[in-house]
């Protein structure tokens, strides 16, 4: 067990519809990180931020959003759903604010959501 | 941000040795080498990180060659729960870019 908490675990719903995937990070981390994975493309970097501020952004669709609350936990917008957004979505927090991979950023996931657009 | 490069799939044998090696021929100085091992549907778990020469712990030993072009990391005496893929990062150490992962390296222990 990581320490992060992702839900749901699973969602299916309907093209053009919107829906929230919540992070609850380790006790202590500040940092969250989102991530999209889908078969073909690999894990993808999507937005992170550190103590309620985004820190980074990456492939993140202009239809996405997120925002860290003041109790450091994170929630991920998708809205305007396609079939293309299907994928696994993954959740990582660590202690310090700097990127997956610099020196002792270890950064530790949740299970992921899977979601399903029908 | 360096580009790594490592083999799609790998397979062995329980009992076995992997190394799985990773080319990263544009690394800059600061950058450091982080492996993440990810099991089906699960998040990817921090395995081992490294600057130079040789760093090991409980799970994994890296081995990082002087011009720090290539890495490898290495599993000793793999399992069946070992199977899984292996991801090489390779990060600006200042950056403040978080990286995508990349597809890594598939291995099947059988």
């Amino acid at each position: 067990d990581s320490g992060v908490t992702q839900t749901p675990k699973h969602l299916i719903t309907a093209t053009g519809q919107r829906v929230t995937l919540r992070c609850s990070p380790r006790s202590g981390d500040l940092s969250v990180y989102w991530y999209q994975q889908s078969l073909d493309q690999g894990l993808q970097f999507l937005i992170q931020y550190y103590n309620g501020e985004e820190r980074a952004k990456g492939n993140i669709l202009e239809r996405f959003s997120a925002q860290q609350f003041p109790d450091l936990h994170s929630e991920l917008n998708l809205s305007s759903l396609e079939l293309g957004d299907s994928a696994l979505y993954f959740c990582a927090s660590s202690v310090s604010y700097l990127a997956l991979g610099v020196e002792n950023t270890e950064a530790f996931f949740g299970q992921g959501t899977r979601l399903t657009v029908v | 941000l360096a580009k790594t490069t490592q083999p799609i799939s790998m397979d062995s044998y329980e009992g076995q040795e992997v190394n799985i090696t990773c080319s990263h021929n544009n690394i800059a100085t600061n950058d450091y080498i982080t492996w993440y091992q990810q099991f089906p549907s699960q998040g990817p778990r921090f395995i081992i990180q490294g600057y130079k020469t040789k760093v090991t712990n409980e799970v994994a030993s890296l081995f990082i060659p002087a011009d720090r072009k290539s890495s490898t990391l290495s599993l000793p005496r793999v399992s069946l729960s070992d199977t899984a893929v292996y991801y090489c990062l390779v990060v600006l150490s200042n950056s403040g870019y978080a990286l995508n992962f990349g597809k890594g390296t598939s291995l099947l222990v059988t």
